[in-house]
């Protein structure tokens, strides 16, 4: 069973519009992280929460939101979306702090295609 | 800032090939470095990680050696089979303060072999 949900798992959206990407992981983790990756980037990394607090930003456009309602969630808020938005968002988790922070577990991913 | 580099994209290998992924990093800290693989729809997944000089990453025929000298962890494999067909991506982590952690990925190699 996968411990990391992402849903949805395919995503279609028209210019402008606006949708959230829904994250829950169920392996107890402390920090909860988004990726994304296109054809144009590899893995690129874009927020990072420990204990449902920002910790960093790496997301240069203030359209992209993550929410964190609950310590297992965090979901992304993408507004105003642009073609240049698609691209597949994956969440990721991990336990630990420091150097001895575990390597993040990724979820499934989900594709965004924006018309 | 931190930077990962794989040189190749593209692997194309026989059954019971050795396989080399070259990877270098760049990084004012003292890295932890990784290696994931990625299969198709699916996020990508932890191989291993090493966290200090000459240490050996390894799972599933798979290794690595953290060379601080060289700046590299270089992904190796004595026999490939066709089921290691994936992307294959080098990262590393270093940790800041008040910002937790983040990972930055290399490019990615996919690596194809044929039976």
């Amino acid at each position: 069973d996968p411990k990391i949900i992402q849903k949805p798992k395919y995503l279609v959206a028209v210019t402008g519009s606006e949708k959230i990407l829904i994250c829950e992981q169920y392996l107890g983790h402390n920090a909860m992280y988004w990726y994304r990756q296109s054809a144009k980037k590899p893995l690129e990394f874009m927020f990072s929460y420990s204990y449902q607090k920002l910790m960093d930003n790496q997301t240069a456009s203030s359209r992209f939101q993550p929410q964190s309602s609950k310590k297992n969630h965090l979901d992304l808020q993408i507004t105003a979306l642009k073609p240049d938005d698609s691209a597949t968002y994956f969440c990721a988790s991990s336990q630990g702090q420091g150097r001895n922070n575990q390597a993040p577990l990724f979820g499934e991913g989900t594709r965004l295609s924006v018309l | 800032g931190d930077s990962v580099t794989q040189t190749e994209g593209q692997v194309a290998l026989s059954e019971e090939d050795f396989l080399t992924i070259h990877c270098n990093y760049s990084a004012s800290g003292y890295p932890t470095l990784f290696w994931y693989v990625q299969y198709p729809g699916e996020g990508p997944q932890l191989l291993f990680r090493a966290s200090r000089d000459k240490e050996k990453g390894s799972s599933r025929g798979f290794e690595a050696t953290y060379d601080k000298g060289t700046t590299s962890f270089h992904l190796r494999k004595a026999s490939v089979q066709e089921s290691d067909s994936a992307v294959y991506y080098c990262a590393l982590r270093t940790m800041q303060q008040g910002t937790g952690s983040k990972l930055s990925f290399g490019k990615g190699a996919k690596l194809t072999v044929s039976p």
